[in-house]
């Protein structure tokens, strides 16, 4: 199956400052990529979806001012969390999928990014 | 909010079959089904997708039935690695996950 990575895997900052996380499809042209956050012991929560080379789309209660998603090329997307805060500690999973060939093409999961923010 | 709703968990014992039922009332026509398994501090991993009757692969079988306001996954023979939460999607446009089915499989 394809392969999508993140980068890093995990990552501790400190409050106010900010963390870019990095979600590249590694094998295949991702034309839509998804961002989701997991708490612990909860589902997966999307955060938005992107499509290449245009402007997310953020889920209702989703700050897009704080997380800012840039999905500039076919292989990767950036979310960075601005002015982190311990609340927004939380397990950080992306998702790519390329539907122009297959419609029912499904999504592929990168491995996760854990942020801790003292 | 989802379209999906699973049971919150499920236990189980090595050998067993397990099945696990997904509802998606509303389901649209062009809408896939795929179920998904997560563990623990990794991202979901695919195990199956359907649009209609009987789906098999060499990790499980998937059945909808002809309404299609339906699935159910099913995992033959479980062993204790298949503890995990199971999820099942709507998957076209959609991506919004439910709350997922938490299996335990015991010795």
């Amino acid at each position: 199956g394809a392969v999508v990575s993140q980068h890093p895997s995990w990552v501790i900052c400190k409050s106010g400052t900010s963390v870019k996380i990095e979600c590249r499809s590694l094998d295949f042209q991702a034309t839509t990529m998804f961002w989701y956050r997991q708490f612990p012991k909860q589902s997966l929560m999307l955060m938005a979806t992107s499509n290449e080379g245009s402007k997310a789309t953020y889920e209702q209660g989703v700050e897009k001012d704080k997380f800012l998603i840039n999905h500039a090329s076919l292989t990767l997307s950036t979310l960075t969390v601005t002015s982190a805060h311990p609340e927004d500690s939380s397990f950080y999973i992306c998702s790519a999928r390329d539907r122009r060939i297959r419609p029912e093409d499904e999504q592929f999961f990168g491995p996760g990014t854990r942020l801790t923010v003292l | 909010l989802a379209k999906t709703t699973q049971p919150i968990s499920m236990d189980s014992y090595e050998g067993q079959e397990v099945n696990i039922t997904c509802s998606h009332n509303n389901i649209a026509t062009n809408d896939y089904i795929t179920w998904y398994q997560q563990f623990p501090s990794q991202g979901p991993r695919f195990i199956i997708q359907g649009y209609k009757t009987k789906v098999t692969n060499e990790v499980a079988s998937l059945f909808i039935p002809a309404d299609r306001k339906s699935s159910t996954l099913s995992l033959p023979r479980v062993s204790l690695s298949d503890t995990a939460v199971y999820y099942c999607l709507e998957d076209n446009n959609d991506m919004r996950f439910g709350a997922g089915t938490r299996l335990t499989v015991k010795p």
